[in-house]
């Protein structure tokens, strides 16, 4: 059975900080979705990777195989990066192959 | 990307009734799913979307329940049927472009039940 485990669950934090959320995963998972949910419940994908790193303004997603690990890096977060930040494993298995991490409930103070 | 167009965002319905979600996408997508989110939890695949024949449920959903339709490779419908206040979720529609592609979501249906 595929396993996402994320943390922190929760994670308050200053303007201008620098974030890192963390999602390990079990074998089988050979990519890592990253997405964003907004408090109305829309979800945007933010990144799909399976080895190294990407980067997207102030989002950085990293991926180390072998320790089977990835991390979400927000730079300069502001109180607009408030959001519920999940990990998805994908492995092909099942009809959309994906294993949902719980989430990543951040918030962004003034 | 795929952008996606979900209606309606939010919706207060009565017990007993029923209410169809719509999925609009811009462009032809082979992998279209439907997603149900419970109140702080993770999100649940209901089912996958089949262009022109019956979707193909999860375990725990049913047809008669939540029954799906996907007319072409662009648009979809949930209904969610004989509501209780149990089925009060965001049910988020999702599409992909192949096995190995990044996925994407609508702005998801907040539904609530009286």
């Amino acid at each position: 059975k595929n396993e996402v485990e994320q943390s922190p669950q929760n994670l308050t934090a200053q303007e201008g900080e620098f974030i890192t959320i963390n999602c390990s995963y079990s074998v089988g998972i050979s990519a890592l979705h990253w997405l964003q949910q907004h408090p109305g419940g829309g979800i945007v994908s933010l990144f799909m990777l399976s080895s190294g790193k990407k980067k997207h303004g102030r989002l950085i997603a990293t991926i180390n195989i072998q320790e089977k690990h990835s991390s979400l890096h927000i730079t300069a977060s502001h109180p607009r990066d408030s959001a519920v930040y999940i990990c998805a494993g994908y492995s092909g298995g099942g009809a959309d192959g994906l294993t949902f991490g719980k989430g990543t409930h951040l918030i962004i103070q003034p | 990307s795929a952008v996606i167009s979900q209606k309606p965002s939010r919706d207060i319905c009565q017990r007993g009734t029923s209410l169809t979600i719509q999925c609009q996408v811009d462009s032809q997508v082979t992998m279209m799913f439907w997603y149900r989110q419970q109140p702080g939890q993770s999100l649940t695949l209901i089912a996958t979307a089949n262009q022109g024949s019956e979707a193909t449920y999860e375990s725990g959903f049913v047809i008669d329940k939540f029954p799906i339709s996907r007319p072409n490779l662009t648009f979809s419908t949930l209904t969610v049927s004989n509501m209780s206040p149990e089925d009060s979720s965001i049910y988020l529609c999702s599409v992909r472009g192949g096995s190995n592609q990044p996925q994407h979501f609508g702005d998801g249906t907040r539904l609530s039940i009286l």
